[in-house]
């Protein structure tokens, strides 16, 4: 069964700083896996999806990567402004069709 | 504007009263899914639609029903709610489903409905 877990549950960090995100998965037979961020009390919005035949997606200052041989993906946030304070979740598309989520690492951006 | 839509937002009901939430979506996508959010648990998936009258379990679907008689909505019923389905339920689509056979494109979610259950 995939198992999807995110490290660390929570982070903290001072503005300007670069920062990676951990998400690790049992399986390596995904169609895809999404990075999502989600503000306190709000709905998920999507950051970046990687293919499963790709390495790497990049928007702005987020790079993340993936690594399906060792069921790993980081997501990489350049120059950390408090804006970035969310919930990153991390998401994989499995054969099944089913969606597994890791629960995700909270992340305070300190001005 | 292309969205999820999601009704009720907030609904506070008592044991056993059987309840609708309903989901539409305006991208003419095939995947459509359910899932609640818990404290330190994540998302986790209730059920998921690969087209119109396709529908299959997710990892918690217990007390929980679906229908898919219309490509845009995807209701999710309790027909006996319990304080344990206390949660914070989101839905969401996808372009991929069963007539293309992949899952290349992202999902968009709702704005999320949160049900207190008493």
């Amino acid at each position: 069964k995939q198992e999807v877990t995110q490290i660390p549950a929570a982070l903290s960090v001072p503005e300007g700083e670069n920062l990676v995100l951990n998400c690790s998965f049992t399986d390596s037979a995904i169609y895809n896996l999404q990075w999502f961020r989600q503000d306190p009390g709000k709905g998920l919005t999507s950051l970046l999806l990687i293919q499963s035949s790709q390495r790497e997606q990049t928007s702005g200052r987020l790079n993340a990567s993936l690594d399906k041989s060792s069921g790993r993906s980081t997501l990489y946030i350049a120059a950390s402004q408090p804006g970035d304070s969310a919930t990153y979740l991390c998401a994989v598309w499995t054969g099944g069709f089913k969606t597994i989520f890791g629960a995700g690492t909270r992340l305070f951006v300190k001005a | 504007e292309a969205q999820v839509t999601q009704n009720p937002r907030y609904l506070i009901t008592v044991t056993g009263k059987k309840l609708t939430v309903t989901c539409s979506q305006n991208m003419n996508h095939e995947y459509m899914s359910w899932y609640r959010q818990d404290p330190g648990l994540g998302l986790r998936q209730i059920y998921y639609s690969m087209n119109v009258e396709v529908t299959d379990k997710g990892d918690v679907p217990e007390g929980y029903k679906v229908s898919r008689k219309e490509k845009r909505n995807f209701p999710l019923i309790l027909e006996s709610p319990s304080p344990n389905q206390t949660s914070l339920y989101f839905c969401a689509s996808s372009l991929g489903g069963q007539t293309s056979g992949v899952f290349t494109d992202t999902q968009y979610f709702g704005p999320g409905t949160r049900l207190t259950v008493l």
